[in-house]
Parts: C-alpha cells; sequence; structure tokens
C-alpha cells in the first residue's frame, strides 16, 4: 500500500498569516497516464469532506484562490496563502494513483 | 448537482452484518465514467476508504476489509449499498457516501456521513 505522510499533526496560525502542509507518499504518484492522482480535502468540524484540490494543483470551484496545491512525485504540498476563521479544520490529502486508495493521517488547522 | 445520502441502522450487534445505502439524486450511478465509494472515520481519527463500484458494475475493495465487504449497485432505485460482515467495535465510524468522476478517485461529492456503533 502507498502510505500518505503529513506533517505536521497540529498546525496553530495567525489570522492573515500563510500556513503550508506537506504530504509525502511512499511511492511515486505518477500514474501511467502521466497524472499525478493527488487530492486535497478539507473536514470542518462536524462537516463531510471537501475537496479542495485534484491532480496536485487544481482547485475545485468555490475554492478560494488563496488555497493552493503544488509538488511532484511523492512531496507535496497544500499552502494556505492567508488563513482566515473558516479554514479551520483537518485537511487530508489522498492518493488515487494505486489501490487502496490511501489517506494522510490529517493536519488540524488551528487560530492562534 | 449531485446529491448524495446514506441511511441504515445507526446500531448494529457484533458478529452481525451492517448495511447501508446511499441515494444518489441529480444524477444516474450508471453514467458513464463515475465511480462511487464508502469510507469511513472512526470517531475522532481519520478517514479510511473501504471500497469503490464503477459505472460499469466493477469493484474494488480495500484489501485490510475485502473478506468482509460487498459493494452494490441498483440502478432502478439509483443507489448503492454496503454490506460489511461480522463487525465488531472496530468498524464503529461514520460512514460516508462519495462520487467523483473519471480517473483518480478524487471524490468530488460526498454525502453527509451516518454514525454506525457496533454494541450490544
Amino acid at each position: 500500500d502507498v502510505v500518505m505522510t503529513q506533517s505536521p499533526l497540529s498546525l496553530p496560525v495567525t489570522l492573515g498569516q500563510p500556513a503550508s502542509i506537506s504530504c509525502r507518499s511512499s511511492q511515486s504518484l505518477v500514474y501511467g497516464d502521466g497524472n499525478t492522482y493527488l487530492t486535497w480535502f478539507q473536514q470542518r468540524p462536524g462537516q463531510s469532506p471537501r475537496r479542495l484540490i485534484y491532480k496536485v494543483s487544481n482547485r475545485d470551484s468555490g475554492v478560494p484562490d488563496r488555497f493552493s496545491g503544488s509538488g511532484s512525485g511523492t512531496d507535496f504540498t497544500l499552502k494556505i496563502s492567508r488563513v482566515e476563521a473558516e479554514d479551520v479544520g483537518v485537511y487530508y490529502c489522498m492518493q488515487g494513483t494505486q489501490w487502496p486508495l490511501t489517506f494522510g493521517g490529517g493536519t488540524k488547522v488551528e487560530i492562534k | 448537482q449531485l446529491q448524495l445520502e446514506e441511511s441504515g441502522p445507526g446500531l448494529v450487534k457484533p458478529s452481525e452484518t451492517l448495511s447501508l445505502t446511499c441515494a444518489v439524486s441529480g444524477g444516474s450511478i450508471s453514467s458513464t465514467y463515475y465511480h462511487w465509494g464508502w469510507i469511513r472515520q472512526p470517531p475522532g481519527k481519520g478517514l479510511e476508504w473501504i471500497g469503490t463500484i464503477y459505472w460499469s458494475g466493477s469493484t474494488y475493495y480495500n484489501p485490510s476489509l475485502k473478506s468482509r465487504v460487498t459493494i452494490s449497485g441498483d440502478t432502478p432505485k439509483n443507489q448503492f449499498s454496503l454490506r460489511l460482515n461480522s463487525v465488531t467495535a472496530a468498524d464503529t465510524a461514520v460512514y460516508y457516501c462519495a462520487t467523483y468522476y473519471g480517473s483518480g478517485s478524487a471524490f468530488e461529492y460526498w454525502g453527509q456521513g451516518t454514525l454506525v456503533t457496533v454494541s450490544s
């Protein structure tokens, strides 16, 4: 199985400041078709996960442009350029390149 | 816009079978290249993929659960279902159904989730 490792576990951030979450995979996530199937989800307290970013860097409709995804191969990053109160929650990366699908352990973003 | 809604018993006894249904609206489960999955989240913990059924009927399961899991689709009712046999307390979780289009398993639409507790 592809192991997804996120860091940090917890990320206290001051409002208006940037935040960065790392996600590393135990194997390359480049699929045979040339795509890299790395997805980022946000889970606000008491809510279902919400897809933010797919295929590393493609932002979903309605997702604020302060969210961005980057990376390649085995090393990926989710950045929030200026954290707002509504960004509080747990962020998960997930790989869809290889069965079984696997999630990172999550990073909890909170306001300082 | 696709909408998904899970339903099923909130309490299941140990060793029995957990059965959940995901009703889909705003689209058809047989639409080409749509894929339908189940993901669970134990209380206070992270997300675990259970399995996926393709629009074509093909299924893929997490090997850690494969011997106990069945996912099936019901096209006339436009819903898909999860059965998990021989449950234990470790299967207590919020169960989500979700869907995505195309490749990459990037689940785009999610249900609200349903808590299933395994207890006698």
